[in-house]
């Protein structure tokens, strides 16, 4: 059974970087079928999708977060990672890791249980 | 890129059958049959509810049922249930990105 889980620091510095891992275990990330995305939920609001990577590297990303963003893989490790820059209050929120299905569909499925980050000085 | 729109809450009885509805444009929801649903109870990650606009996944019961009319899509709860009460999201694919919907609280009287 394929599981994914988010780790990395839980507290930011507003101005700095904001780095978390996924970890898959149970299944390889190097699968032609699947890429393997970022999503994050501030406290109390909705979900926003942040971007997505294939296991060659390939990636895209939320338009309006773009400039900050960089996602990579590493296949040794069965890793990805997220990297937010300039980070600021706003944020703050829930960071999910999941996998997404793109052989036939679109849909994320599992997901991780999810890591809070919170910006703060 | 804007969120697709859902209603902030709706609300049934159990035994009753409720829609939630998820509105896009002709770039995302209109343009794909690639519109998935997710259920999240507080504190807890997203699950997987639907794919593929109208199909469940294995361990998914067959009282949620997913549809497509243009830009909308919908996400139909029959014979409501007490552990069904929790927030649902849409989200649909985009060409080259992914996008949500605000989400739906989904309350059992």
């Amino acid at each position: 059974q394929l599981q994914l889980q988010e780790s990395g620091p839980g507290l930011v510095k507003p101005s700095e970087t904001l780095s978390l891992t996924c970890t898959v275990s149970g299944g390889s990330i190097s699968s032609s079928s699947y890429y393997w995305g970022w999503i994050r939920q501030p406290p109390g609001k909705g979900l926003e999708w942040i971007g997505s990577i294939y296991y060659s590297g390939s990636t895209y990303y939320n338009p309006s977060l773009k400039s900050r963003v960089t996602i990579s893989v590493d296949t040794s490790k069965n890793q990805f990672s997220l990297k937010l820059s300039s980070v600021t209050a706003a944020d703050t929120a829930v960071y999910y890791c999941a996998r997404y299905i793109v052989r036939r569909g679109r849909w994320f499925d599992p997901w991780g249980q999810g890591t809070l980050v919170t910006v703060s000085s | 890129q804007s969120a697709l729109t859902q209603p902030a809450s709706v609300s049934g009885s159990p035994g009753q059958s409720i829609t939630i509805s998820c509105t896009g444009t002709s770039s995302d929801v209109g343009s794909y049959n690639l519109v998935s649903w997710y259920q999240q109870h507080p504190g807890k990650a997203p699950k997987l509810m639907i794919y593929e606009g109208s199909k469940r996944p294995s361990g998914v019961s067959n009282r949620f049922s997913g549809s497509k009319s243009g830009n909308t899509a919908s996400l139909t709860i029959s014979g409501l249930q007490a552990e069904d009460e929790a927030d649902y999201y849409c989200c649909s694919y985009a060409g080259s990105h992914v996008v949500f919907g605000g989400g739906t609280k989904l309350t059992v009287l």
